[in-house]
């Protein structure tokens, strides 16, 4: 069965430094990966994907993501962290069995940028 | 263009009463997804509209749930005498999968309180 994992219920980041919000995936098959971001009562954004190609995947809002097939990850990453990145972020994965096209998520990670 | 709404925004509702819940997607969209999400935590997969398919219903946790999608388009998640542990956020999206465009795009989402 595809699943994602997010080991990290929170993380803290100073403003102005790199975040990672780390994400791992168990497919079978070749893996669609995806990132999304929920901001205080508000639904999901789609923030980025990986279906296929570079590894290294641009996004929305300076967001980026590096697919490792080696490591079975999906980290999402930003240069430099703004306070107002602060939000939940969900790493998700396709489930296309049985003809479906569900994603399945993680439990999301917190992001706090603090000033 | 205009994305998923979801109306209505809140419902307060006393044990035992049936709640409706409307989701219009996307226009074109053929894929439309019900998730609840309780208490900013992660997302409960529910049911799942896929063109004239038959829906995934793997989710939905009683048959106190049912859903539907009418003329492809505008879907109703309906909850039968409802119970407070069904107060959550509830979350519609909808996606197209033409041209392997697979990602989700959310719904405000309808913030159910059952009292």
């Amino acid at each position: 069965a595809q699943s994602v994992a997010q080991p990290e219920d929170q993380v803290n980041v100073a403003e102005g430094n790199p975040l990672t919000v780390k994400c791992t995936y168990s497919v079978s098959g070749n893996p669609y990966l995806f990132w999304y971001v929920q901001y205080p009562n508000r639904g999901l954004q789609f923030l980025l994907k990986y279906i296929t190609g570079d590894n290294l995947v641009k996004g929305s809002y300076g967001f980026e993501a590096e697919f490792n097939k080696s490591q079975t990850s999906f980290h999402l990453k930003k240069p430099s962290a703004l306070v107002s990145d602060s939000a939940l972020y969900f790493c998700a994965v396709r489930d296309g069995s049985g003809g479906y096209n569900k994603l399945i998520f993680g439990a999301g990670t917190r992001l706090a940028v603090h000033p | 263009g205009a994305g998923v709404s979801q109306s209505p925004s809140n419902k307060v509702t006393e044990k035992g009463k049936d709640v409706e819940l409307r989701c219009d997607p996307i226009s074109g969209h053929t894929a439309l997804y019900w998730y609840r999400q309780s208490l900013g935590q992660g997302l409960e997969f529910l049911i799942y509209f896929q063109g004239n398919s038959a829906p995934d219903k793997s989710g939905l946790p009683s048959d106190r749930f049912s859903a539907e999608r009418t003329g492809g388009s505008v879907s109703t998640l309906t909850i039968q005498r409802t119970q407070q542990e069904d107060s959550a956020v509830y979350l519609c999206a909808s996606s197209s999968i033409a041209g392997g465009r697979y990602e989700q795009y959310f719904g405000p989402g309808t913030r159910l309180t059952v009292t």
